[in-house]
């Protein structure tokens, strides 16, 4: 069984460029939740996708965007960015189930250092 | 809205030390309650969860038992090692409003250091 992959692993940007994250789900998960985790504090959620569809979105502005694909991988694209948006990006793949206390498996996660 | 609360680190313990961690949580629905850890440089990895009141998560010689009345979820172990030393965060997974969305709420986690 493959685990939830991402790429890249590192990157750096300038202030008001455009980036794109890629995350491979977990084999058989439809379910793909994106969170921010600032060096020394929790992740926060910025989003989640369900089968291609945004089900969900943290308190994150609209430059935060995402996509999920047929195939359930999914990318997450942050426009005009700034500063503060140097973090570690992680992406998590479930399968949602009845009663939807599934469990959410993490990958690596992308350190995106804006300059 | 939904948060969580951890004591705050970093922990410094010597092995086979015994390990608490608080955690406290407030949430409008009847959450799931999970710990993570992360390990230096890498992704989170689920250590144990709890989905009722009352359930005990355990995993690895970890504990946590879900108590809906203090709405607490205190990671313990009875004796620490060394490789135990990473992050640990606490989390709750609860329904967006009125959707299908289960998103997780972290704390800001608690640093643990076991010495040998």
């Amino acid at each position: 069984e493959t685990g939830v992959t991402q790429s890249p692993t590192h990157l750096i940007k300038t202030r008001g460029q455009q980036v794109t994250l890629r995350c491979s789900s977990q084999s058989g998960h439809n379910t793909v939740s994106w969170y921010q985790q600032a060096l020394g504090q929790g992740p926060q959620f910025i989003f989640q996708y369900y089968r291609e569809e945004e089900n969900g979105r943290g308190n994150f502005p609209p430059r935060f965007s995402g996509l999920q694909f047929p195939n359930y991988s999914s990318e997450l694209n942050v426009n005009a960015l700034e500063l503060d948006d140097s973090a570690l990006y992680l992406c998590a793949s479930s399968l949602e189930a009845g009663g939807g206390t599934y469990e959410q498996y993490f990958g690596p996660g992308t350190r995106l250092t804006v300059t | 809205g939904d948060s969580v609360t951890q004591m705050e680190g970093p922990v410094t313990l010597s092995e086979e030390a015994f390990l608490t961690i608080n955690c406290t949580y407030t949430a409008t629905g009847y959450p799931s309650l999970f710990w993570y850890v992360q390990y230096p440089g890498e992704g989170l990895q689920l250590l144990l969860k709890a989905t009722k009141a009352d359930d005990k998560g355990s995993n690895k010689g970890f504990e946590a038992t879900y108590r809906k009345e203090t709405t607490s979820f205190h990671l313990e172990k009875g004796s620490v090692q060394v490789s135990d030393s990473a992050v640990y965060f606490c989390a709750l997974s609860d329904r967006g409003s009125g959707g299908s969305n289960y998103k997780l709420t972290f704390g800001k986690g608690t640093l643990l250091t076991v010495n040998p």
